[in-house]
């Protein structure tokens, strides 16, 4: 019954290498996001996508690409990984204007 | 752009000690969401303040959105051990888009038994 769930929770990936995590959320709701969050736990905000549409880049490297195939699946791809990319990444949803549900998170460490 | 400052950013208290976290904006609000972050875990949305002036309580929870709507507190009564966890602040982006939900940095509070 997660509402929001992304794959995998662990990642552990030679610097170089390119690797993606899955989103789908269960919840109906039109908007979906990624989230980075860092060592000193701090949340940014990388993409907000609704009903399949891009709607927020904020300056993310080209290397990140988000994919939408419908409005309930967010997918994050990311080539050629860097040390600086090992981080908990996040994916999102909500009804705008409404409370966001965060998925468990992705665990990424770039070795 | 808009930016959601918050403070403090480690709080450590002893069981039965109250604990508050503020947070502020460089503007004007539309809303203001709380959320928790138990260790290892993921955010978990707390509440939404909309009105000006807002007050609403969650148990031992206590939360405050001020009268020019740039400004939010958190106030736990009687911390817990279950309240381990970070506080974020989050504010709609620039244009009151909660497309783009700018979060603090969040209060990462600590419980003494």
């Amino acid at each position: 019954d997660t509402a929001v769930s992304q794959t995998p929770k662990y990642l552990v990936t030679q610097m170089g290498n390119d690797k993606s995590i899955k989103c789908e959320q269960n919840l109906g709701h039109d908007t979906m996001y990624w989230y980075k969050q860092d060592s000193k736990k701090f949340l940014k905000i990388m993409f907000s996508y609704n009903n399949k549409e891009l709607i927020i880049n904020e300056t993310v490297p080209n290397r990140f690409s988000p994919k939408s195939p419908d409005k309930a699946h967010l997918n994050l791809h990311i080539n050629s990984l860097e040390l600086g990319d090992s981080a908990v990444y996040f994916c999102a949803s909500s009804q705008v204007e409404n409370t966001i549900y965060f998925g468990e998170g992705s665990w990424l460490t770039v070795v | 752009g808009q930016q959601v400052m918050q403070i403090p950013q480690y709080q450590h208290v002893q069981e039965g000690e109250d604990f508050t976290t503020y947070c502020n904006s460089s503007t004007t609000l539309s809303n203001i969401q709380w959320y928790k972050q138990r260790p290892g875990g993921h955010p978990v949305f707390l509440i939404q303040l909309v009105k000006s002036g807002e007050v609403k309580k969650q148990k031992r929870l206590t939360f405050q959105f001020g009268e020019a709507k740039k400004n939010s507190s958190l106030h736990i009564t009687a911390t817990q051990t279950t309240d381990v966890g970070t506080y974020f602040c989050a504010g709609p982006g620039s244009g009151g888009s909660n497309y783009k939900l700018t979060f603090g940095k969040g209060t990462l509070l600590t419980v003494n038994p």
